[in-house]
């Protein structure tokens, strides 16, 4: 199976600013990653998929880059809904793992 | 409108078998992979597996094989999640999810089930 290694596993910030979430496949999964934010008491949301390509109706500020074995999930201008955990999701072959998440927190 | 509506949450003792479901509507429900993930309280997010509902080809997760059943009943658009002996250690939300492909396995979960909570106690 497909080691996906997500970090950092918590991080603090402030609204405005620009944050960096990496995940790292243990093999190259060519562009097969996706990203999604849960809030608490809900499902996760797809935010982006074939590791850069933006979901429909997800804002801007969100990107992502990558390809192999390491990606990385950028919000570029934190906002106050953006304080949620965030996972990435191998899907290049199964078990189409995600990472651990990623707890974005206001400081 | 795509919606995947799960049924209610469970209360359970160990030992007792359950099946919940995940109701597909407003897309072509035999044409995409429906998967199942787990999420323990204050855990992450494990992909337990996969079905095609069109023919019912299944993959499970090593780490779930042999421990839960995948099934799905395409007359009435329904993937379902089965335990025949539930454990304490089953205590958790379970997501129903959709890929975002016709017919494809490779591909992410762009439309997600509101979630059944699983509990289960002596």
């Amino acid at each position: 199976a497909i080691r996906i290694t997500q970090s950092p596993s918590s991080l603090s910030a402030s609204t405005g600013d620009r944050v960096t979430i990496t995940c790292r496949a243990s093999q190259g999964i060519s562009s097969y990653l996706a990203w999604y934010q849960q809030k608490p008491g809900k499902a996760p949301k797809l935010l982006i998929y074939a590791a850069s390509t933006l979901q429909s109706g997800v804002p801007s500020r969100f990107s992502g880059s990558g390809s192999g074995t390491d990606f990385t999930l950028t919000i570029s201008c934190l906002q106050s809904e953006d304080f949620a955990t965030y996972y990435c999701q191998q899907y290049y072959s199964y078990p189409q793992d995600f990472g651990q998440g990623t707890r974005l927190e206001i400081k | 409108e795509v919606q995947l509506v799960q049924s209610g949450a469970e209360v359970k003792k160990p030992g007792e078998s359950l099946k919940i479901s995940c109701k597909g509507s407003g897309y072509s429900f035999t044409s995409y992979w429906i998967g199942w993930v787990r999420q323990m309280p204050g855990k992450g997010l494990e992909w337990m597996g996969i079905i095609y509902p069109g023919d019912s080809d299944t993959r499970y997760s090593p780490s779930f094989q042999g421990q839960v059943t995948i099934s799905a009943d395409k007359s009435i658009s329904t993937a379902y999640l089965q335990w025949s002996s539930l454990k304490a250690s089953d205590t958790a939300m379970y997501y129903c999810a959709r890929h975002s492909k016709m017919a494809t396995i490779e591909a992410d979960f762009d439309y997600w089930g509101q979630g059944t909570l699983v509990t289960v106690s002596s």
